[in-house]
């Protein structure tokens, strides 16, 4: 059962640009969550949206959620070359298990 | 810092072996979880466990089952390896009250049936 599914599956930018990566859900949710994972590794939480916020900030990191369309975007800004990684969204309702996207691959160009 | 150890970074096993995937947790984390992730298709949920002997199948349980004895410890067991089931698996674990809670994963586990 998939749940969340990013878009774009990839995305190529120069250092300093932003990058915004968006995410979309079937079902009503409690929370929606960003991942990260560099190459080959396991995945590392960013930051979690809850269903009453419309925007959260951490850092470099902005989070928006819209539960009237089921979607969330992400915005790094001033994207560094060690931002290159795959991102994931993930949801759950109630006491679920945490179901994530496909990702999107973000390559950094310096 | 929370910290979710998989045992083999790396395994090469022979078809029709019994393969063991073992991951323990150190912040006495009441739910587990074990993902497979394959290119193209994401994170897929095997198993999942909320309390010692406790499970629960996930989406993709079929060619799998595991074992939580003791809290800290989830093991994910493939009964007789097939080459479908090459891939990195992904152990993972949160405290109870789920929603709201942060999961942390492991490093992963490559496996590859030959």
């Amino acid at each position: 059962s998939q749940q969340g599914e990013e878009d774009p599956q990839a995305l190529s930018i120069q250092e300093g640009e932003n990058a915004t990566m968006n995410c979309s859900y079937k079902t009503s949710i409690n929370n929606l969550q960003w991942y990260r994972q560099n190459s080959g590794r396991g995945l590392v939480h960013l930051i979690l949206i809850r269903s009453n916020e419309r925007e959260k900030h951490s850092g470099r990191l902005r989070v928006t959620l819209d539960t009237s369309k089921k979607s969330s975007s992400l915005l790094i800004t001033a994207s560094r070359a060690a931002d290159t990684a795959s991102y994931f969204c993930a949801t759950n309702s109630g006491n679920t298990p945490l179901v994530f996207g496909k990702g999107t691959r973000l390559s950094v160009i310096a | 810092d929370v910290k979710v150890t998989q045992s083999s970074r790396y395994l090469v096993k022979r078809t029709g072996e019994k393969v063991f995937l073992e991951c323990v947790q150190d912040m006495d984390h009441e739910n587990m979880f074990w993902y497979r992730q394959d290119p193209g298709l994401g994170l897929r949920l095997i198993y999942f466990s909320y309390d010692v002997k406790m499970k629960e199948k996930g989406d993709i349980p079929e060619g799998y089952s595991v074992s939580r004895e003791k809290k800290e410890r989830f093991s994910l067991i493939l009964e007789s390896a097939s080459t479908n089931q090459t891939s990195m698996y992904l152990c993972a674990s949160r405290p109870q009250g789920g929603s709201g809670n942060t999961i942390y994963f492991g490093e992963g586990s490559w496996l590859t049936v030959v």
